[in-house]
């Protein structure tokens, strides 16, 4: 059965300090591997897409790195801000399209000043 | 542009009443979806559309129906509401159905049937 398990559930860190992250998967075929940042009563947001190919991309303060071999993913913030309080989602996604998405349960994340 | 838009953002319904979440999208995409959120659970599909007359069923289809009549609009109906479809609703689009195509999402519907 395809999944996607995220660690850990949740996270309280301090404002302008560093986290990861954790995201493993058994979706089989593999296409591509997204995470999404959702804000409080919000619709998800793309923050990057990899392909099987790609094993690290950035968006901003956000470095995300797959290692399709082991079937881990992680989402690295820098200096963390008030703003990236939210729910991290990773999502992966088989060769079928994106009807066929899997996605985690999230990491909720608290920056606290 | 407004990007995916979603009405209405709060609903009660009362078990066995019929409603329509309103979705539509300003980007002349041909993909949409509908998802359910759950606590705790990751989203799930409900159905999708790959363009204007065409829909498929998702992972949870049942007890909702859709259609799609135009590029923007992608409505679904929850006919006989019960309490198993309390749930956060979120329309998405994108340009395309394969491959890394982004996914965009509207701000959702959160729905509560007693």
């Amino acid at each position: 059965k395809n999944q996607v398990e995220q660690s850990p559930q949740s996270l309280i860190i301090l404002e302008g300090k560093n986290c990861t992250l954790q995201c493993n998967y058994t979706v089989s075929p593999f296409s591509n591997l997204r995470w999404y940042k959702q804000d409080t009563g919000r619709g998800p947001v793309s923050l990057t897409i990899m392909t099987f190919s790609e094993n690290t991309k950035s968006n901003g303060r956000y470095t995300a790195t797959l290692d399709a071999d082991t079937k881990q993913s992680s989402l690295h913030i820098t200096a963390s801000q008030l703003s990236d309080s939210a729910s991290y989602i990773c999502v992966v996604s088989g060769n079928f399209g994106n009807e066929k998405l899997t996605f985690g349960t999230g990491t909720r994340l608290t920056i606290i000043p | 542009n407004a990007g995916v838009t979603q009405t209405p953002k709060f609903r009660i319904l009362k078990i066995g009443q019929s409603m329509t979440l309103q979705c539509a999208q300003d980007m002349n995409h041909n993909y949409m979806y509908w998802y359910r959120q759950d606590p705790g659970m990751g989203l799930k599909l409900i159905y999708y559309s790959v363009g204007a007359g065409i829909t498929d069923k998702g992972e949870v289809p049942n007890g909702y129906n859709v259609s799609r009549s135009t590029t923007e609009d992608f409505p679904l109906r929850l006919e006989l509401a019960a309490p198993s479809q309390t749930s956060v609703y979120f329309c998405a689009s994108a340009e395309g159905g394969e491959g890394s195509y982004e996914q965009y999402f509207g701000p959702g519907t959160r729905l509560t049937v007693t």
